[in-house]
């Protein structure tokens, strides 16, 4: 069965630094997408970014990147530049089955990140 | 990418009453889902809304608890019936739009709910 897993409940970073969220899955289908939403405390749900499992770059959008390694299953993202602002709860994802399958999100455990001045 | 209107965005009810939160989609979309966060916890799939069919339920819920439509490609709704303080919970909407546009899952803003 498809599984995320976060292993970093809390994370610290100064800010204007870079930091890294740590999350790798567990799948048997060939075709999935890997999303990234940050949580802050209002509760919304704001997409960061996507990786297609036949991405052959790693996906970046803007101060976030994901750092996608299929052979380890991971799919760590980058925050560059941290700010105040990116203070939230960061939740990894993955889509199941291929395009035109189910297409339902199952969310890892999520990583509090707060970032210091 | 699309936007999810969802309300009401919180609520604070009675246990035993029944709370309906609407979903309603700027562009038609193949897919539309519902999840529970508990507090301090991840999210949760409560189900899948089908257009014009029943809801597909996930293990550990059922349609009695949580009565879902989706009357057509742009609108759902979920029931939170015969509320306990156990519901108490952030819901969500998301919504999926098809192949090769389905590289973002969008949500509504949450409705936060409060059972007492």
């Amino acid at each position: 069965a498809q599984k995320i897993t976060q292993t970093q409940p809390g994370m610290f970073v100064q800010e204007k630094e870079a930091v890294t969220l740590d999350c790798t899955y567990d799948t048997s289908d060939q075709s999935y997408g890997l999303f990234w939403y940050k949580q802050p405390s209002s509760g919304e749900m704001i997409f960061l970014i996507y990786q297609g499992s036949y991405d052959e770059q790693n996906a970046t959008e803007g101060r976030y990147s994901l750092n996608f390694q299929k052979a380890r299953k991971s799919a760590n993202l980058v925050i560059s530049a941290s700010q105040l602002g990116d203070s939230a709860m960061y939740f990894c994802a993955m889509r199941e089955g291929p395009g035109g399958a189910t297409n339902k999100l199952i969310f890892g455990t999520g990583t509090l990140l707060a970032v210091q001045p | 990418s699309a936007v999810i209107s969802q309300k009401p965005s919180r609520d604070i009810c009675q246990r035993g009453t029944s709370l309906t939160i609407q979903c309603q989609v700027d562009s038609q979309v193949t897919m539309m889902f519902w999840y529970r966060q508990q507090p301090g916890q991840s999210l949760t799939l409560i189900a899948t809304a089908n257009q014009g069919s029943e809801a597909t339920y996930e293990s550990g819920f059922v349609i009695d608890k949580f009565p879902i439509s989706r009357p057509n490609l742009t609108f759902s709704t979920l029931t939170v019936s015969n509320m306990s303080p156990e519901d108490s919970s952030i819901y969500l909407c998301s919504a999926l739009r098809p192949v090769p546009l389905n590289t973002e899952a969008f949500f509504g803003q949450g409705t936060r709910l409060t059972v007492v």
